[in-house]
C-alpha cells in the first residue's frame, strides 16, 4: 500500500511568487489534513479535508493560502503571493477517520522563500 | 483554543534506562491520544495510540493515559540511542477528528 506522497520534496521561491504544494493520501482515506512546521516551532494544523469538503480550515494563516481537494482525491495548497515567514515544512497526512485510527504523514515538502 | 502541552527539553537519558515522557492537554472532550516519534528531517511516525485510562503495553513502549487529570504518558523502557529523536504527542477530538500536536519533547539517549 502506498503511504502519503508529498511534491515537491523541497521549493525554493523567491517573496512575492507563487508556490503549489500536493499530496496523495492514501487510497480510501477520506481525511486530509494539512500542517506546517516553522523553525524551531511546534506542527501546527492548517486545514483538515473530509473527501472533498473543508472541515476545518481554522488554522490558514491568512487568504494567500488556498487549499483544494477536487473530487476528494489529491489535494493542493497554493501559496500567492509567498512571504518570508511562509517558510518551513509543510506536511500532509491522511487517516481513515475513526476515532482510534492513526494519521499517517508524508515526508513533508520543505519551503524555503528567499 | 485547544492546546497540547511537553516538555521541550531535551531530555537526556543514559542508555537501558527509562525514558518517561509527559503530555498534558486542555479539551475535556479528546477522545484519543497518539504519540508520534520524528527523526530530524523525517516525517512523524506512530509509536502508538491509547483511549482508554490506564496502561497500554507495546514492545519497550507504554502509553498511560489519565482523562481526569487530562495527561497522558510514554515510556521507553530499555532506551537505545536509536530512541534519540523529538517525540511528539497529538490529541483527537471529538468531533472535528482533528489531530492537534505537542511542540514536541526532543529525547537524547546516551550510550
Amino acid at each position: 500500500e502506498a503511504g502519503v506522497t508529498q511534491f515537491p520534496s523541497h521549493s525554493v521561491i523567491e517573496k512575492g511568487q507563487t508556490v503549489t504544494l500536493r499530496c496523495d493520501p492514501i487510497s480510501g482515506h477520506d481525511n486530509l489534513y494539512w500542517y506546517r512546521r516553522v523553525m524551531g516551532k511546534e506542527i501546527k494544523f492548517l486545514l483538515h479535508f473530509v473527501k472533498e469538503s473543508k472541515q476545518d480550515e481554522s488554522g490558514m494563516p491568512n487568504n494567500r493560502f488556498l487549499a483544494e481537494r477536487t473530487g476528494g482525491t489529491y489535494s493542493t495548497l497554493k501559496v500567492q503571493p509567498a512571504e518570508l515567514e511562509d517558510s518551513g515544512v509543510y506536511f500532509c497526512a491522511s487517516s481513515r477517520g475513526f476515532r482510534d485510527t492513526e494519521a499517517f504523514f508524508g515526508q513533508g515538502t520543505r519551503l524555503t522563500v528567499v | 483554543q485547544k492546546e497540547v502541552e511537553q516538555n521541550s527539553g531535551p531530555l537526556s537519558v543514559p542508555e537501558g534506562a527509562i525514558a518517561s515522557l509527559n503530555c498534558t492537554y486542555s479539551d475535556r472532550g479528546s477522545q484519543s491520544f497518539f504519540w508520534y516519534r520524528q527523526y530530524s528531517g523525517k516525517s512523524p511516525e506512530l509509536i502508538m495510540f491509547i483511549y482508554s485510562n490506564g496502561d497500554k503495553e507495546d514492545g519497550r513502549f507504554t502509553a498511560q493515559l489519565n482523562k481526569a487529570s487530562q495527561y497522558v504518558s510514554l515510556l521507553i523502557r530499555d532506551s537505545q540511542p536509536s530512541d534519540s529523536a523529538t517525540y511528539l504527542c497529538a490529541v483527537r477530538d471529538n468531533y472535528g477528528q482533528n489531530f492537534v500536536f505537542g511542540p514536541g519533547t526532543r529525547l537524547s539517549v546516551l550510550p
